[in-house]
């Protein structure tokens, strides 16, 4: 079964710092999909960011980019421009290719300081 | 695009009681989710269907629990009788395609007393 690890519980960064989210998972298939889901106090899942694991380029989504290192099976999120909006709990999940279902980190809860 | 729909968006009900939160996932998608979200165990897949078909119902904890999808525009999630320790946030997402991104409801909050 896959399993994803955020080995973080909570972090926190300045307003305008960069700050990264670690997430490491483990799976047996070759192709399968990584996201990054915030949730913010508001209770919202958003979805922040994706990574196809057939893709070497690393993916990016404005202040938003990932590091994607398949053969560790890590992907981790840089924040930069930290803003006080980013504050929420960060998730990070797994779905193998053709699979409908999301495995989910336990999270790590972002805290932006002004 | 209204996006995912739920509700109630909080229930407090008493031990004993039967509840039911309700979806409605965004047209055209053909999947739909069932989470359940806890300090302890965070976000656990209870069901999902696919074309209003239950396909992997592994996650529901106990008979308790039953979900229904009648048509593809809605979905309830039923807990019969309720136990305080089903209190939770409980999430409804669909998706599209199999390597589509899930889009997720504001979650109903479920407190049982």
């Amino acid at each position: 079964a896959q399993t994803v690890t955020q080995s973080q519980p909570e972090m926190s960064v300045q307003e305008a710092e960069t700050v990264t989210l670690s997430c490491t998972y483990d799976t047996s298939e070759n192709n399968y999909y990584l996201f990054w889901y915030k949730q913010p106090p508001s209770r919202q899942m958003i979805l922040v960011i994706r990574q196809e694991a057939y893709k070497q380029q690393n993916a990016t989504e404005n202040r938003f980019s990932v590091n994607f290192q398949k053969a560790a099976k890590s992907f981790s999120l840089k924040i930069s421009d930290s803003q006080l909006g980013d504050t929420a709990m960060y998730f990070c999940a797994y779905s193998g290719a053709g699979s409908y279902q999301l495995t989910f980190g336990k999270g790590t809860k972002l805290s932006v300081i002004p | 695009d209204a996006g995912v729909i739920q509700s109630p968006r909080h229930e407090v009900t008493e031990m004993g009681q039967e509840v039911t939160l309700r979806c409605k996932p965004i047209s055209g998608h053909n999947s739909l989710f069932w989470y359940r979200q806890t300090m302890m165990r965070g976000l656990e897949l209870l069901i999902y269907f696919n074309n209003n078909v239950p396909i992997d119902d592994s996650g529901m904890p106990e008979d308790r629990f039953s979900a229904k999808m009648p048509n593809a525009s809605f979905s309830t999630l039923k807990i019969q009788p309720s136990e305080p320790r089903d209190s939770a946030v409980y999430f409804c997402a669909s998706s599209s395609r199999g390597d589509s991104p899930l889009h997720f409801g504001n979650g109903t909050r479920l407190t049982v007393t």
